[in-house]
């Protein structure tokens, strides 16, 4: 059974810092990887994929990378904002079992202080 | 274009209550997702539709909770009755196929909390 799991559960640090969210997954059998953000009182807007042939993909300030044979992404975060305060999320889609079942992490809360 | 509507935003019962949620996916997304979110977890799913056919219901409580997609379009997701552990955020998804490579694009959630 796909298992997720992130590193740190909450991280704060000063505006400007540049910083790294850890994910890891037990099945490295999967199709996809994808980084949510999650503001409070509101749903999951996605952020970046990355398909399991690819190593990394890159959104403005945000680079997610993926090395599906260790198991492992991070989704790095350059000159931080108080903005980008909210719940970070990773998820992954397996091969096999139920399509489009996405299997996600605790979540990684991320506060920005100015 | 108007992304997924979930009514209500919150939700406050008594236990052994009855309680419904509603979900409007985006125009036009064949697949519809209910997620359950506690406290300091990730979603997990509850069913997954295609059109109006529940295709994967595995995690969903069959004791207490139901679905209905009518018409396959909107979404009712009803618990009766509810327990105290049935607080928690309910998420609905939809994308435009049920494909693994399809996008999901989620609601804002209800929030229920069972006193």
């Amino acid at each position: 059974k796909q298992e997720v799991t992130q590193i740190p559960a909450a991280l704060s640090v000063p505006e400007g810092e540049n910083l790294v969210l850890n994910c890891s997954f037990t099945d490295s059998a999967i199709y996809n990887l994808q980084w949510f953000r999650q503001d409070p009182g509101k749903g999951l807007t996605s952020l970046l994929l990355i398909q399991s042939s690819q190593r990394e993909q890159t959104s403005g300030r945000l680079n997610a990378s993926l090395d599906k044979s260790s198991g492992r992404s991070t989704l790095y975060i350059a000159a931080s904002q108080p903005g980008d305060s909210a719940t970070y999320l990773c998820a992954v889609l397996n091969y096999g079992g139920s399509q489009g079942n996405l299997i996600f992490g605790k979540g990684t809360k991320l506060s920005v202080k100015p | 274009e108007a992304g997924v509507v979930q009514s209500p935003r919150y939700k406050i019962i008594e236990k052994k209550q009855p309680v419904a949620f509603w979900c409007n996916p985006i125009s036009g997304h064949n697949t519809l997702y209910w997620y359950l979110q506690n406290l300091g977890q990730g979603p997990e799913l509850l069913i997954r539709y295609e059109n109006e056919e529940a295709v994967d219901d595995s995690q969903l409580p069959k004791d207490r909770f139901s679905a209905e997609r009518l018409k396959g379009v909107d979404s009712t997701l009803k618990i009766q009755p509810a327990e105290l552990g049935d607080s928690a955020v309910y998420l609905c998804a939809s994308s435009l196929t049920g494909a693994v490579a399809d996008t999901q694009y989620f609601g804002p959630g209800t929030r229920l909390t069972v006193l």
